[in-house]
């Protein structure tokens, strides 16, 4: 069974920049959220996709977008690079059908400094 | 509003004791309640849950308790191991509307030999 895995692990960007990170779901999940977990905070949920839809969204401005491929792939996109956004980016995978205890599987992350 | 706290960032006992790890929440709208552990350079695991209906879990060494009424979560580690050093998330998760988890600012554990 193939886990979460993300790319890149680390990358730095200058103010007004775009990014791209990318997430590979773990095998059997239809489910992809992303979480910014900002130094010495907890993560904070980002947005989730569900069948190639946004299927919620926390309180990040829509320069934070992101898509799900058929494959359940998933890309998170940052445009407008602020010094704020420097963080670790973390994806999330999970099953609909098993999300009854809420529980997600988390890859390593990606840590994005911005500069 | 900050609707999940984990007021102590660092706790540190000696193996073979038992470490408590709290969390405090601020509304009842909450339907499973979660424990992740994170080590450096790694994703948060998922550790243990509880439901909203149960006021304990229990799985091996760790067991975690319910308090609705105090709105309070521990976690109960016991005996504590070194390899247990690492940072521990609490999580909710909302009973209706978007099912994201809200994680706590988290707290540092360690372990010593």
């Amino acid at each position: 069974e193939t886990g979460v895995t993300q790319s890149p692990t680390h990358l730095i960007k200058t103010r007004g920049q775009q990014v791209t990170l990318r997430c590979s779901s773990q095998s059997g999940h239809n489910t992809v959220s992303w979480y910014q977990q900002a130094l010495g905070q907890g993560p904070q949920f980002i947005f989730q996709y569900y069948r190639e839809e946004e299927n919620g969204r926390g309180n990040f401005p829509p320069r934070f977008s992101g898509l799900q491929f058929p494959n359940y792939s998933s890309e998170l996109n940052v445009n407008a690079l602020e010094l704020d956004d420097s963080a670790l980016y973390l994806c999330a995978s999970s099953s609909i059908g098993g999300e009854n205890t809420g529980e997600l599987f988390f890859g390593e992350g990606s840590r994005l400094t911005v500069l | 509003d900050q609707q999940v706290k984990q007021n102590s960032p660092s706790l540190s006992v000696q193996e073979g004791r038992i470490s408590i790890l709290n969390c405090d929440y601020t509304n009842s709208m909450f339907d499973y309640f979660l424990w992740y552990k994170k080590y450096p350079a790694e994703g948060p695991t998922f550790l243990i849950s509880i439901s909203s209906i149960k006021d304990k879990n229990e799985d091996g060494r760790f067991t975690v308790f319910l308090n609705k009424s105090a709105k309070h979560l521990s976690l109960h580690i016991v005996p504590s191991q070194p390899g247990d050093s690492a940072v521990y998330f609490c999580a909710v998760r909302r009973e209706t509307g978007r099912r994201a988890l809200t994680f706590g600012s988290g707290t540092r554990l360690q372990v010593q030999p």
